[in-house]
């Protein structure tokens, strides 16, 4: 079957790094994104990887191994803002979007 | 990057009523759509799929006859709850892929949701 596991909520710093994780099993794939949702809002899209490798924009960054099925989504110096759930979606042979259940991200002062 | 309204963002119905809910692509033509609904603290669950001119596609386990939906123009898709149940309260979110953008992939653009509650 096809599977996103990421965890259920991180508790960061303001000002600090925070590594969100993300590993997936999908029937093909065609690419991970990562987006920010806050709560009772939409999902906002943050990045799209499909080639092995480290996407920088901004303060965000993502990271995927197809090889190992992961993911990551490393956000730099936090803001209060930045709290929010964070969702990691993959793409399969269909083009269809399987989804995690989302990570909330709670950052404290 | 491309703007999608959603129609109404809150409602409140009785139990047994119809509620209908419009997506719209504001400022590019979307053939395809996409019918999300999301529970509390879970992920989005896709529902169905709604084509410009043909018939919708519904997941597994969502009944078409209850889940509407009619996408007659390249810009406009609507989802009615047909005699809705306290169970089918939800927070209901449309998105549509635009082709002009993101290259070998189609960014999906997300309208603001609709918080649906059936009393």
């Amino acid at each position: 079957g096809q599977n996103i596991d990421q965890p259920t909520e991180m508790t960061a710093t303001e000002g600090a790094i925070v590594q969100i994780n993300c590993t997936y099993q999908t029937s093909g794939f065609n690419g991970l994104f990562w987006y920010q949702q806050h709560a009772g809002e939409a999902p906002t899209f943050l990045s799209y990887n499909v080639l092995d490798g480290l996407e920088e924009k901004g303060r965000f960054s993502s990271f995927l191994s197809r090889s190992k099925g992961y993911s990551y989504l490393l956000l730099k110096e936090l803001q209060m803002k930045d709290s929010a759930s964070y969702l990691c979606a993959a793409l399969d042979s269909n083009y269809q979007l399987i989804w995690g259940a989302g990570t909330k991200l709670i950052i404290k002062p | 990057g491309a703007v999608v309204s959603q129609h109404p963002s809150r409602v409140i119905c009785k139990s047994g009523t119809s509620v209908k809910i419009e997506c719209r692509s504001l400022d590019f033509q979307a053939t395809t759509m996409f019918w999300y609904r999301q529970f509390p603290k879970q992920s989005l669950m896709l529902m169905a799929t709604s084509n410009e001119g043909s018939k919708a596609t519904y997941e597994q386990g969502v009944e078409k006859d209850k889940f509407l939906i009619n996408h007659a123009s390249l810009t406009l898709s609507t989802l009615t709850v047909t005699s809705a149940h306290p169970e089918d309260s939800s927070f209901y979110i449309c998105s549509a892929p635009d082709p002009l953008t993101g290259g070998d992939y189609y960014e999906q653009f997300f309208g603001p949701g609709t918080r649906l509650t059936v009393l």
